[in-house]
């Protein structure tokens, strides 16, 4: 079916390890995104990617690394897992054109211990 | 970045009963949009408004943009438990979202 899914729903980790989202769409839209959701902040973005090989930063990218090697497919990778990163993350996608939604993943909730 | 903010945080309210939330800024919308974020789920895009006094109905849902773009509102009519949800109001500037802290609403039967 078409859509963006997310990988894996639920994650447990410890501080320090290398952790990696995964999210695929089947829309071939080009513009991806990856936010996170918390309590008091709301969602954030974190990374976004206007076409393959194109990323740039949101506002809270530190200490996440992304990359867009296919179209599909826009990982998030947290190098060395920090406390502070234990969140709900979304991925979501859009065609790119003004006002068009952003259609969104169920979400990856993340806990770092 | 265009600070969004949304009121109220919470509302809880029962089956039937009508509701407003709202959401403000001190700088002018280009557009806005509202998205709804069910538990468990991402956010769905409810509606876009452009212009200035734009008043779109979806269902049950009336949606305001103020004269001057730098408001909007949510008016839900008779609401009901399938409503309960987490209403966002969100800035798209070129791709780019800002989303208002939220109105987490409960609707109980």
């Amino acid at each position: 079916d078409a859509g963006i899914t997310q990988s894996p729903r639920y994650k447990i980790t410890e501080t320090g390890r290398q952790v990696t989202l995964m999210c695929h769409q089947t829309w071939s839209h080009s513009y991806m995104f990856w936010y996170r959701q918390d309590l008091g902040h709301g969602l954030r973005l974190i990374y976004y990617s206007a076409a393959a090989d194109i990323t740039d930063k949101g506002e809270v990218p530190d200490g996440y690394v992304v990359s867009r090697s296919k179209t599909e497919n826009f990982p998030l990778t947290l190098e060395s897992a920090t406390r502070s990163q234990t969140s709900v993350y979304f991925c979501a996608s859009s065609e790119g054109r003004s006002n068009q939604p952003q259609h969104f993943g169920d979400g990856t909730r993340l806990s770092i211990l | 970045t265009q600070l969004l903010e949304q009121s109220p945080q919470f509302l809880s309210i029962q089956e039937g009963e009508n509701l407003t939330v709202y959401c403000n800024s001190s700088s002018v919308f280009s557009s806005l949009q509202w998205y709804r974020q069910e538990p468990g789920e991402g956010p769905v895009l409810l509606v876009t408004v452009v212009t200035g006094g734009e008043v779109k109905k979806l269902k049950r849902l009336t949606f305001q943009f103020g004269d001057a773009r730098k408001d909007s509102s949510l008016h839900i009519t008779a609401a009901q438990p399938g409503d309960t949800g987490l209403y966002l109001c969100v800035q798209n500037a070129g791709n780019m979202l800002t989303f208002g802290g939220g109105t987490r609403l409960m609707v109980k039967p």
